[in-house]
């Protein structure tokens, strides 16, 4: 069965500081896997997708099937990048989406 | 573009009462997925909705149902509830069939308490 962990619940930084989210996957097929984030007051929204290899907001995530990583990478963090952030892998006929349990940036002026 | 709607945004049921949430899709979209939220928890998927049939479900008990209308939107039923189902309700709606279009967008979510 898939599943996908984050091991920090909590992670603060300054602004102007990099940042990495941790993600660490399990799935015996070949996995899609997308970074979604929850500002506070609204809702779910995809930040980037694996598979697109693009720079949303000036986050990168890349692929480590060897290490089942996809780590959240940004070289200097702002103040608007405090948020909810959730690993997701997809899977199945449905590409139905198994989420991490989320690590809450907090970006300290 | 309208995106996707649920409601009712709060919702009190107490044990062994039934719930019928609703999500409205995003204009264009044919596939809704619902998922279910616990606090301090990601999201975990129930079942999704292709064509008004279900298309994949995930460990949740038949007391959890659903259906989709020719509309797209979908209903989550839950019958005979149980003090653990107290959580965020997401709906989230796409457009299967087509590689790299298939993203997942989601409602704000219907919050439910049973007592």
């Amino acid at each position: 069965a898939q599943r996908v962990t984050q091991p920090e619940k909590l992670l603060s930084v300054f602004k102007g500081a990099p940042v990495e989210l941790k993600c660490n996957y399990s799935y015996s097929g070949s996995p899609e896997l997308f970074w979604y984030v929850q500002y506070s007051r609204q809702r779910l929204q995809l930040l980037l997708r694996h598979i697109s290899r693009e720079s949303i907001k000036g986050f990168t995530a890349d692929l480590n099937k060897g290490e089942t990583s996809f780590h959240l990478k940004k070289p200097f963090a702002q103040e608007e990048d405090s948020a909810m952030y959730y690993c997701a892998l997809s899977s199945g006929s449905a590409r139905q989406l198994t989420f991490g349990s989320g690590t809450q940036l907090t970006v300290l002026p | 573009e309208t995106g996707v709607t649920q409601s009712p945004t709060h919702l009190i049921k107490t044990r062994g009462q039934q719930v019928t949430l609703r999500c409205s899709s995003q204009s264009g979209h044919n596939t809704v997925s619902w998922y279910q939220q616990a606090l301090g928890q990601g999201p975990q998927f129930i079942f999704q909705y292709y064509r008004e049939e279900e298309n994949g479900r995930g460990n949740f008990p038949p007391r959890f149902s659903g259906l989709q209308f020719p509309n797209y939107s979908s209903e989550l039923n839950v019958n005979a509830l149980e003090l653990d189902d107290s959580a965020l309700y997401l709906c989230a709606s796409s457009l299967a069939g087509l590689a790299g279009k298939d993203t997942q967008y989601f409602g704000p979510g219907t919050r439910l308490t049973v007592l």
